[in-house]
């Protein structure tokens, strides 16, 4: 069974662009949710999705913004960039809501 | 809120050497309790996880956690280091009632192997 795969692995930006980031859960797996890690704050939950609807939000600003598809595969959006916003990116997958997490090798954005 | 202490930041042991990692925890009720593990440039791996139940629970690559309601820790304990082991080590909580996926985690604390 394959893995949860996020797309692109890297990613350069400037300040005040927007960028979307993908992931395609394991099949199966209805829950999707989003990491940031970063070595200052840590891992950082953004925000889970379960059968197309957003279940749970953490503490960041509109800027942040996700969504899930009918065949489960999620995207995020951050629009305008903020130097700040360089981090690890990190999808995780499962099946169901006590259901261990699967974790994707993350996407690293970087702002300059 | 919840919240998750991992006081040491970096350890080092020997290879063969037994390990203990800290994790202290911050929530008014039985939290879930998580522990994760991982290696340079790859996501997290589950090592091992408690809901309720037997306190001590093992998981996989010989891990195993001590659930201490009195002091608020889950640490993680191994017998016996592998080089392989050498990793940075989360420990995480989830709030009763909510899903395992919204997890806060600690700082993590990096483990180095010596051969």
């Amino acid at each position: 069974k394959a893995g949860v795969t996020q797309t692109p692995r890297y990613l350069i930006k400037t300040r005040g662009q927007q960028v979307t980031l993908s992931c395609s859960p394991i099949s199966g797996h209805r829950s999707v949710s989003w990491y940031q890690q970063t070595p200052g704050q840590g891992l950082q939950f953004l925000f889970e999705y379960f059968s197309e609807t957003q279940r749970n939000k953490g503490n960041f600003p509109g800027r942040f913004s996700g969504r899930q598809f009918s065949n489960s595969r999620s995207e995020m959006n951050v629009s305008t960039l903020e130097l700040g916003d360089s981090a690890l990116y990190l999808c995780a997958s499962s099946f169901g809501s006590l259901e261990k997490l699967f974790f994707g090798s993350g996407t690293q954005l970087s702002v300059l | 809120a919840q919240s998750v202490t991992q006081p040491d930041i970096h350890i080092t042991v020997s290879e063969g050497a037994s390990l203990e990692l800290r994790c202290n925890y911050s929530y008014g009720a039985t939290p879930y309790l998580f522990w994760y593990v991982q290696s340079p440039g790859q996501g997290l791996q589950l090592l091992l996880k408690y809901f309720s139940g037997d306190t001590l629970v093992q998981g996989i690559k010989g891990f195993e956690a001590e659930f201490k309601r009195s002091q608020s820790s889950f640490n993680l304990r191994k017998p016996s280091v592998h080089w392989s082991d050498a990793a940075e080590y989360f420990c995480a909580v989830g709030a009763q009632g909510g899903t395992a996926s919204k997890l806060t985690f600690g700082t993590g604390t990096r483990l180095q192997v010596t051969l």
